[in-house]
C-alpha cells in the first residue's frame, strides 16, 4: 500500500532553515509528481509546489519562489522540502501529499504524509 | 493565480441532513476540481476529483457536480463520521489552489 512517511517536528529560530523528508513506499518512486502543502495553525490548505521526482524538475508557488526548495533522492524514495528564512508565520504543519494520476503535475493529491509540525520561534 | 472561494464558511447541521457545500473560481477551471475532506489533527483525504468522481472508497452520500467556475459537494444524508472541514482545490493550472475551507459542525 501506497506510504508517506515524514520526518520528525522541528524548532527553528527566525532566520534559520528547515528541511523536511518524505519517504515514499509501495507505488514506484518516480512515476508520481510530489506536492508540498502547508497548514498554519487553525488555518486552510496553502500548496507550495511540486517536484517530479523522476527528473527532479519542480514548480513553486509564486508566494514561496526564493525561498523554497525541493528535491529527491532516487535511491532511498525520498523527496525533501526546505524552506529558508523562516519567520513566525512559516510556523505550520507541512505535508507531503502524492499526485493521483501517474505522470500528470497538476492534479488531485490521492496520498497525504502524516504532516511534519515546523515551529518558528526565538 | 487562481482564486477559490468556498461558502458557507461554516455549516451547523445535524444527522441526516443533506448538506451542500459551494466553491467558486475566479476563472474557468473546466472540471479540473477536487474535494478533501479534513478532521482535526489529520491529513486532508481526497473525496472527488475531476469535480464529480467519487474516489475509491469514499461512500456515495458523497457526491460532487459542476464546471466552468461553479461547483459543489453535497452530502446526501449526513453521518457522524462527516462533521469536518471541507476543502475544495482547483488544478486547471500548474499553481494548484486551495478554497477557504468549509466546517462542518453538529447542530
Amino acid at each position: 500500500q501506497v506510504q508517506l512517511v515524514q520526518s520528525g517536528a522541528e524548532v527553528k529560530k527566525p532566520g534559520a532553515s528547515v528541511k523536511v523528508s518524505c519517504k515514499a513506499s509501495g507505488y514506484t518512486f518516480t512515476s508520481y509528481y510530489m506536492h508540498w502543502v502547508r497548514q498554519a495553525p487553525g488555518q486552510g490548505l496553502e500548496w507550495m509546489g511540486i517536484i517530479n521526482p523522476s527528473g527532479g524538475s519542480t514548480s513553486y508557488a509564486q508566494k514561496f519562489q526564493g525561498r523554497v526548495t525541493m528535491t529527491r533522492d532516487t535511491s532511498t524514495s525520498t523527496v525533501y522540502m526546505e524552506l529558508s528564512s523562516l519567520r513566525s508565520e512559516d510556523t505550520a504543519v507541512y505535508y507531503c501529499a502524492r499526485g493521483l494520476i501517474a505522470a500528470r503535475p497538476n492534479g488531485p493529491a490521492g496520498y497525504w504524509g502524516q504532516g511534519t509540525l515546523v515551529t518558528v520561534s526565538s | 493565480d487562481i482564486q477559490m472561494t468556498q461558502s458557507p464558511s461554516t455549516l451547523s447541521a445535524s444527522v441526516g441532513d443533506r448538506v451542500t457545500i459551494t466553491c467558486r473560481a475566479s476563472q474557468s477551471i473546466s472540471s479540473w476540481l477536487a474535494w478533501y475532506q479534513q478532521k482535526p489533527g489529520k491529513a486532508p483525504k481526497l473525496l472527488i476529483y475531476k469535480a464529480s468522481s467519487l474516489e475509491s472508497g469514499v461512500p456515495s452520500r458523497f457526491s460532487g457536480s459542476g464546471s466552468g467556475t461553479e461547483f459543489t459537494l453535497t452530502i446526501s444524508s449526513l453521518q457522524p463520521d462527516d462533521f469536518a472541514t471541507y476543502y475544495c482545490q482547483q488544478y486547471n493550472s500548474y499553481s494548484l489552489t486551495f478554497g477557504g475551507g468549509t466546517k462542518v459542525e453538529i447542530k
